[in-house]
């Protein structure tokens, strides 16, 4: 079984410039959710979708952060514009159904951002 | 708000030194806590998941319990293979899911 997708694996921009980040999730898995995780802090939930439905966006900074799940499947992730604390790792996880109660998540190795 | 206190920070064993990690939490209705390993460069990967008081999961040196307050890994000969952080999250009842994690404990076992 193929494990969460992510890329790209590394990005380096300047602050006020935009990025994207895209996941592809394990096939059939219905919950998606994109964490992110600052040097030496676990990871932070920024958004989480049902199949195409979004079911927490609580701590997404909407004014610069966007998401989206495309057919319920892929997902992309953009900043715009970055700034310097949104230096960190973008972690893309994914479950099945049953699997968000078990809080068994699948995770990709994430997109490591540096904004200078 | 759900809150997740791990410790210690980091730890430092020698090859066959037992030792527990210690997770602490605060959350409105745990509906469950879970435990995952994190190598460097690498997204998490799920170890456990615990629901209720006195329930304990054990896998090769690992074994984790669970206590109303807080939760213990408890690593029994460890190896150097065992080296990684281990990260601990909450789920709070009618959170839809959503884990809360803790910092993180850095475990470096040596040779």
């Amino acid at each position: 079984e193929a494990g969460v997708a992510q890329s790209p694996r590394y990005k380096i921009i300047e602050k006020r410039q935009s990025v994207a980040f895209w996941c592809n999730p394990i096939s059939g898995h219905a919950t998606l959710y994109w964490y992110q995780q600052i040097l030496g802090q676990g990871p932070k939930l920024l958004i989480q979708f049902q199949n195409n439905g979004v079911v927490d966006d609580s701590q997404l900074p909407k004014d610069r952060f966007s998401a989206e799940r495309l057919k319920g499947v892929d997902s992309t992730l953009k900043i715009q514009p970055a700034k310097l604390e949104d230096s960190a790792v973008y972690l893309c996880a994914s479950s099945r159904l049953q699997g968000a109660n078990t809080g068994e998540l699948f995770f990709g190795e994430g997109s490591r951002l540096t904004v200078l | 708000e759900d809150q997740v206190t791990q410790s210690p920070e980091a730890l430092r064993l020698q090859e066959g030194e037992s030792s527990s990690l210690n997770c602490s939490y605060t959350v409105s209705g745990l509906r469950g806590l879970f435990w995952y390993r994190q190598d460097p460069g690498k997204g998490p990967e799920f170890l456990f998941t615990l629901y209720s008081a006195g329930e304990e999961k054990e896998k090769e040196r690992l074994k984790a319990t669970l206590t109303k307050k807080e939760s213990f890994l408890h690593i029994t000969a460890p190896k150097p293979e065992d080296s990684a952080t281990y990260l601990c999250a909450v789920q709070a009842g009618g959170s839809n899911y959503k884990l809360t994690f803790g910092k993180g404990t850095l475990l470096t076992v040596n040779p």
